[in-house]
């Protein structure tokens, strides 16, 4: 079964960094686009940024392009996240999800980890 | 950036009955358009693909329609553990936008 596990959440003060990882597992890792998606206490999902299947390309969402950096191992079978200069605006759940196909539908989700951004 | 307006924001039905869920694309996206599900404390879950493809083990009541700018989801004969909320997203083109979402209730 595949299984996408988050870790790196928790609390952290405005102006603050923060690196979320997310690792892959029951699939071939290396072949597909991962995503970060995030949904505020009682919002909608947002989605933040997207890697391609070997770390080349990155896309981020406006809201947080120069402050967040995706990436990825592949050979860990993981990709991050890192925050910086965060804000209160930025709480929120963050999951990795899976991107598949042709239709670079969200397959596979993990299980998210919250970041709250707080003094 | 294309923008996707879902709607209704939310709705309530009876067991058994059926909803329409409506999203627009504020540009074409051809079938670029997925659905999920997401019940509360868990993460979303994918339900059709593609705008009309079903996803493996995903109950035949939910079916998708559309193309273009216009699509819809609909739900037939409502069971207990599908009241839930419901999110489209466009995957034509990043960023990779969702629609507000849809909280379907039970009267």
């Amino acid at each position: 079964e595949v299984q996408l596990v988050e870790s790196g959440g928790g609390l952290v003060q405005p102006g603050g960094s923060l690196r979320l990882s997310c690792v892959g597992s029951e699939f071939t890792f290396s072949s597909y686009w991962m995503h970060w998606v995030r949904q505020a206490p009682g919002r909608g999902l947002v989605w933040v940024s997207g890697v391609n299947s070997d770390g080349t390309r990155t896309t981020y969402a406006d809201s947080v392009k120069g402050r967040f950096t995706m990436s990825r191992d592949n050979a860990k079978n993981a990709v991050y996240l890192q925050m910086k200069s965060l804000r209160a605006e930025d709480t929120a759940v963050y999951y990795c999800a899976r991107g598949v196909g042709f239709s670079e539908r969200f397959l596979n989700w993990g299980q998210g980890a919250l970041i709250t951004v707080s003094s | 950036d294309i923008q996707m307006t879902q709607s209704p924001s939310s709705l309530s039905a009876s067991v058994g009955g059926g909803v329409t869920i409506t999203c627009r694309a504020s540009q074409n996206i051809n079938t670029y358009l997925n659905w999920y599900q997401q019940k509360p404390g868990r993460a979303p879950n994918l339900l059709i693909y593609a705008a009309s493809t079903l996803q493996s083990g995903v109950p035949s009541r939910f079916s998708g329609s559309g193309s273009g700018t216009d699509f819809t989801l609909t739900i037939s004969g409502l069971q207990p553990e599908d009241f839930a909320s419901y999110f489209c997203q466009q995957s034509h083109s990043s960023p990779y936008t969702f629609g507000q979402g849809t909280k379907l209730e039970i009267k």
